[in-house]
């Protein structure tokens, strides 16, 4: 199994509709998760930081957060076709020293108009 | 404020030889994390260091290697080179270590190697 899991798409919706990025971590202590975007041929830039169970709201985008079902998601309302892009879920595995930022595959969205 | 630089931005090289990457983190942050991004494997983690210690490794074989300087720059070194080293090399700095905060990872653009 691997540490992080995304369905790697791609996930096409139109303009205007509701875009639902899914991903699931392997450890169960992991207390910090992160949701970033990287354009075609770009680095990947942070859009949500989340480390409470619940929802996180910041603008069009929301990021869901269930330890217990060991699962974070990212919803982004109002697609527009600049949102268009791979997205990639990382998570702290590990503690302390040995704690280290892992990445999922990444789920790639198009946003048709 | 400069964000994270990294040279040289393409490379081309051989099989069997070497390649020193850079990266210059954002000033005031001392911890630099490298990471491999390539189509079939996604991004993955080869290494962290945190004031000229290394605090973190991936699971990459030994050729690849990496060192950090008092002012917080970064090198990668690989050697040996294999054809599947062809790769963006990325690398992102944070104010404390990645492992231990919450602090944001700001990403360089990369440097794109290609092995032939």
């Amino acid at each position: 199994q691997k540490e992080v899991e995304q369905n790697s798409g791609p996930l096409s919706v139109p303009e205007g509709a509701i875009a639902s990025l899914n991903c699931t971590y392997s450890d169960r202590v992991s207390q910090s998760f992160f949701w970033y975007r990287q354009y075609s041929g770009k680095s990947p830039e942070l859009i949500m930081s989340i480390y409470s169970n619940g929802d996180k709201e910041d603008g069009r985008f929301t990021a869901q957060l269930n330890k217990a079902s060991q699962y974070v998601s990212l919803l982004i309302r109002d697609s527009q076709p600049s949102d268009s892009a791979t997205y990639l879920c990382a998570v702290i595995i590990g503690s302390g020293n040995t704690g280290k930022l892992i990445f999922g595959q990444g789920t790639t969205l198009q946003v048709k108009p | 404020k400069a964000g994270v630089t990294q040279t040289p931005r393409y490379l081309i090289k051989t099989r069997g030889q070497q390649v020193t990457l850079s990266c210059s983190p954002i000033s005031g942050h001392r911890s630099v994390s490298w990471y491999q991004q390539t189509p079939g494997q996604g991004l993955q983690f080869l290494f962290e260091y945190f004031s000229e210690t290394q605090r973190n490794k991936g699971n990459f074989p030994g050729r690849f290697s990496g060192r950090q300087f008092s002012n917080s720059r970064s090198e990668m070194n690989v050697s040996t080179l294999e054809l599947g080293d062809s790769a963006l090399y990325l690398c992102a700095s944070s104010r404390t270590s990645g492992g231990l905060s919450t602090d944001t990872q700001y990403f360089g653009p990369g440097t794109r190697l290609t092995v032939l």
